[in-house]
């Protein structure tokens, strides 16, 4: 099993540009989110999905939109980058089960520079 | 708003020295309580998940405890590939919530 991975690796973006970051879990999972990580911040949730064709907010959700037309991938968009997206964004996936919450499984993320 | 704190934002110990990393938490009904190890450049990789204050898990040279305002992780006899930055979250009935992590630096 590959787990979680993540395309691309590294990406830099020039400030209005967009692009899209894949994530693709291969462990069945019903829950995927996508998180950012800066310098002194922790990681902070940006979008999730409790399953197939749904998402709902985070913490942090203003200038991305996300999809999960497919249960295994769960993409983020930046319809119009600006410099204050510049971080790293990791994806994870988490099953579900009646009675507790489980652990989340992260991909190796995405650096993405906007200047 | 459920909140997370961790201490010491970074530790250097020598190989061999043990210590703990504390874990202070507010969060409205904890559903459960994570940690976590990220390695630089790479994701955070999962450790412990605690549910109950009382509670103890035990992984190698790791022991992660939990009372009901805190969890501390105990590194015994640390050594250099144990440094790596230590990542705590807790579970409410809101989403999961990350602390700042603790940077730890063991030497040979």
């Amino acid at each position: 099993n590959a787990g979680v991975t993540q395309t691309p690796k590294f990406r830099v973006l020039k400030t209005g540009q967009s692009m899209t970051l894949l994530c693709a879990q291969d462990m069945n999972h019903e829950y995927m989110y996508w998180y950012r990580q800066d310098p002194g911040m922790g990681l902070r949730l940006i979008h999730y999905s409790v399953g197939e064709g749904t998402t709902a907010k985070g913490e942090v959700p203003d200038g991305y939109n996300v999809s999960r037309l497919k249960k295994q991938n769960f993409l983020l968009g930046l319809e119009s980058a600006a410099p204050s997206q510049t971080s790293v964004y990791f994806c994870a996936s988490s099953y579900r089960t009646p009675s507790s919450y489980n652990e989340q499984f992260f991909g190796p993320g995405t650096r993405l520079t906007v200047l | 708003e459920d909140q997370v704190t961790q201490s010491p934002e970074a530790l250097r110990l020598q190989e061999g020295e043990s210590s703990s990393l504390n874990c202070s938490y507010t969060v409205s009904g904890l559903r459960g309580l994570f940690w976590y190890r990220q390695d630089p450049g790479k994701g955070p990789e999962f450790l412990f998940t605690l549910y109950s204050a009382g509670e103890e898990k035990e992984k190698e040279r790791l022991k992660a405890t939990l009372t009901k305002k805190e969890s501390f992780l105990h590194i015994t006899a640390p050594k250099p590939e144990d440094s790596a930055t230590y990542l705590c979250a807790v579970k409410g009935y809101s989403t999961l919530t990350f602390g700042k992590g603790t940077m730890l630096l063991v030497s040979p």
